[in-house]
């Protein structure tokens, strides 16, 4: 099947720092990607949904300034959380779909301290 | 809005056992249904889906019924190894078109003992 790569696997930054996220599909071109956020035990909560050349479109209550979005191509989609704090600690998954399948990344443990 | 309500786990079973991770959703119209499994530093990987109502999903051995009368699309495997262990999602997607997004269950933690 197809592969979408996401980097950094595990990052750990101080409060206050930004952290950028990258997605990319490797062996097709995606228009849209989304990005989850899971927390401990909880389900994947879809965060954005991001579109080639174009705005990213948020989910009710995801902050847009700090989670900045770029889907500058199209096999990179990249999210940047900027002024991050510790509440922002969590992992992160990307997604790009293909035909009618959707492809994950690996995900990417962030730790704010 | 839709949901997926998904077992708790975490499941530890030994080698051979039988499986069942339970899965109910709540959605609007006929959505298609999805299990997802994550392999311990992977990313997440379809494991079978089915896309109404009676259909049945299989894959490597696991097997989930869309039933919609109960609104549940339980995973089972009659036997399972050790190289199972992994994280299982239920999602569903409803709507016409690709690019509407999946809406998760929790995910169960299963391992299984040689």
């Amino acid at each position: 099947g197809a592969v979408v790569s996401q980097h950094p696997s595990r990052v750990i930054c101080k409060s206050g720092t930004s952290v950028k996220i990258e997605c990319r599909s490797l062996d097709f071109q995606a228009t849209t990607m989304f990005w989850y956020r899971q927390f401990p035990k909880q389900s994947l909560m879809l965060m954005a949904t991001s579109n080639e050349g174009s705005k990213a479109t948020y989910e009710q209550g995801v902050e847009k300034d700090k989670f900045l979005i770029n889907h500058a191509s199209l096999t990179l989609s990249t999210l940047t959380v900027t002024s991050a704090h510790p509440e922002d600690s969590s992992f992160y998954i990307c997604s790009a779909r293909e035909a009618t399948e959707a492809f994950f990344g690996q995900g990417t443990r962030l730790t704010v301290v | 809005g839709d949901s997926v309500t998904q077992m708790e786990g975490p499941v530890t079973l030994s080698e051979e056992a039988f499986l069942t991770i339970n899965c109910t959703y709540t959605a609007t119209g006929y959505p298609s249904l999805f299990w997802y499994v994550q392999y311990p530093g992977e990313g997440l990987q379809l494991l079978l889906k089915a896309t109404k109502a009676d259909d049945k999903g299989s894959n490597k051995g696991f097997e989930a019924t869309y039933r919609k009368e109960t609104t549940s699309f339980h995973l089972e495997k009659g036997s399972v190894q050790v190289s199972d262990s992994a994280v299982y999602f239920c999602a569903l997607r409803s709507g016409p078109g690709s690019a509407r997004q999946l809406t998760f269950g929790s995910g169960t933690q299963l391992t299984v003992l040689p």
